[in-house]
Parts: C-alpha cells; sequence; structure tokens
C-alpha cells in the first residue's frame, strides 16, 4: 500500500525564518502530489499542487515545493515564514493506479511573533 | 454556490447505534472521499469511490460503510461495530485521475462524539 511520511510533527519558528517541510512517499508510479493548509477552526485548503512539467511548483501565500522523482519527496518550502502561517500542514499523494488520494500524518508549524 | 456540505456539524450517538453522516457535491466531480482526522495521526482514509455505484475501502474501512448511489452523494455510516468511533469526520471530491485538476476540495467535516 502506498504511504505518505512527513516527518516533522512539530516545528516551532520565528517570523522571517526560513521554512522546509520534509514529505516522501512509498509509490514508485505516476503521481499528482499536494500541500494542503488547515489553520485553526478553519477547512483544509489547497496550498499547491504538482501534475507535470516543471518540478519547482509555486503556490499561494509564497509557497513552493520541490518534486524530486528520484528521492520520492515532495518537500515544503517558504523563504520567510509569518505568523499567519501558523497552521497544520498536510503533504497528499494521488496515485495513477490506485486512484487513492492518502495523505500524511500532518506537521504542525508555529511561527512566533 | 459550489462545494460541498457536510451535514450535520455535530453529531452525538449512544453507543450501539449506527449513525450516518451525508456528504453532497455540486462541483460534478467523479471521485468522492471519506477521511478521518485524529489529532497526530493526520488524514486517514476510510472510504473512496471513483464513480456512481462503485466504492473501495480505506485504510480504516473497518466498522464504516458507504453507498454511491447518486454522483453527488457519498454518505458515511459509521457502524456499532466501530471501536472507536469519536473523531473528527471529512469528506472531499475531487476529478478522477487523468483529468486536467485532481486536486481535492474538502467539507468542513462532522465531529462525531459517541455518549
Amino acid at each position: 500500500a502506498q504511504s505518505v511520511s512527513q516527518h516533522n510533527h512539530h516545528v516551532i519558528l520565528s517570523e522571517a525564518a526560513s521554512l522546509e517541510l520534509g514529505c516522501n512517499y512509498s509509490y514508485g508510479g505516476t503521481v499528482n502530489l499536494f500541500w494542503y493548509v488547515q489553520y485553526p477552526g478553519q477547512h483544509l485548503q489547497l496550498l499547491l499542487k504538482y501534475f507535470s512539467g516543471d518540478p519547482l511548483v509555486k503556490g499561494i501565500k509564497g509557497f513552493e515545493a520541490e518534486f524530486i522523482k528520484s528521492k520520492f519527496s515532495f518537500n515544503l518550502r517558504k523563504p520567510s515564514v509569518q505568523w499567519s502561517d501558523t497552521a497544520e500542514y498536510f503533504c497528499a499523494v494521488l496515485s495513477g493506479s490506485a486512484r487513492q488520494l492518502t495523505f500524511g500524518s500532518g506537521t504542525q508549524l508555529t511561527v512566533l511573533p | 454556490d459550489g462545494g460541498i456540505t457536510q451535514s450535520p456539524k455535530y453529531l452525538f450517538r449512544k453507543e450501539g447505534q449506527n449513525v450516518t453522516l451525508s456528504c453532497e457535491q455540486n462541483l460534478n466531480h467523479d471521485a468522492m472521499y471519506w477521511y478521518r482526522q485524529d489529532p497526530g495521526q493526520g488524514l486517514r482514509l476510510i472510504y473512496y469511490s471513483q464513480i456512481v455505484n462503485d466504492f473501495q475501502k480505506g485504510d480504516i474501512a473497518e466498522g464504516y460503510s458507504v453507498s454511491r448511489e447518486k454522483k453527488e452523494s457519498f454518505p458515511l455510516t459509521v457502524t456499532s461495530a466501530q471501536k472507536n468511533p469519536t473523531a473528527f469526520y471529512l469528506c472531499a471530491s475531487s476529478h478522477n485521475w487523468g483529468q486536467q485538476n485532481t486536486e481535492a476540495f474538502f467539507g468542513q467535516g462532522t465531529r462525531l462524539t459517541v455518549v
């Protein structure tokens, strides 16, 4: 069965620090990749997505992610975080064969003002 | 207003009772999903459906059942066989693989509490 790993469970940063959240998946075939964000008390929102083409994708609010096929990774980055980025972040993978959308366990990001 | 509607927002159930959570979408999506969200465990897939009258078990299907009689609707029944049903349940929908955009859209969730 496919799986998605997010190794950082809780990350605490000060404002203006750089962010990188790791995401690795186990499926070897064609995939679509996503990062979602869940702000406190709100529903899940799409941050960015990768389907094909340029492996470096840009999303909303200054976030970006890089797909490295050889490492089965799709890490999320932001050069300078803000207090408003405090939220839980989820990586997700849609596999081409199983058609199953699998999520990682999430990373809680806390940004200190 | 397009989107996914889950109801109710809060649900209380007595032990031993079955309960059905509603999920409706008007986005013309073929695929629909049910997830359970518990602190520290992310979103775990319960069931998913790619087309009407067909669905597949996810990673934690035991104690749950679904139906997909209409494209717009994907109700989830939490049965009395589910040992730990108290959780936050999320429904999502998306276009199927092979279409241009497969990102999932989520409902607001249903918080189920067994009393």
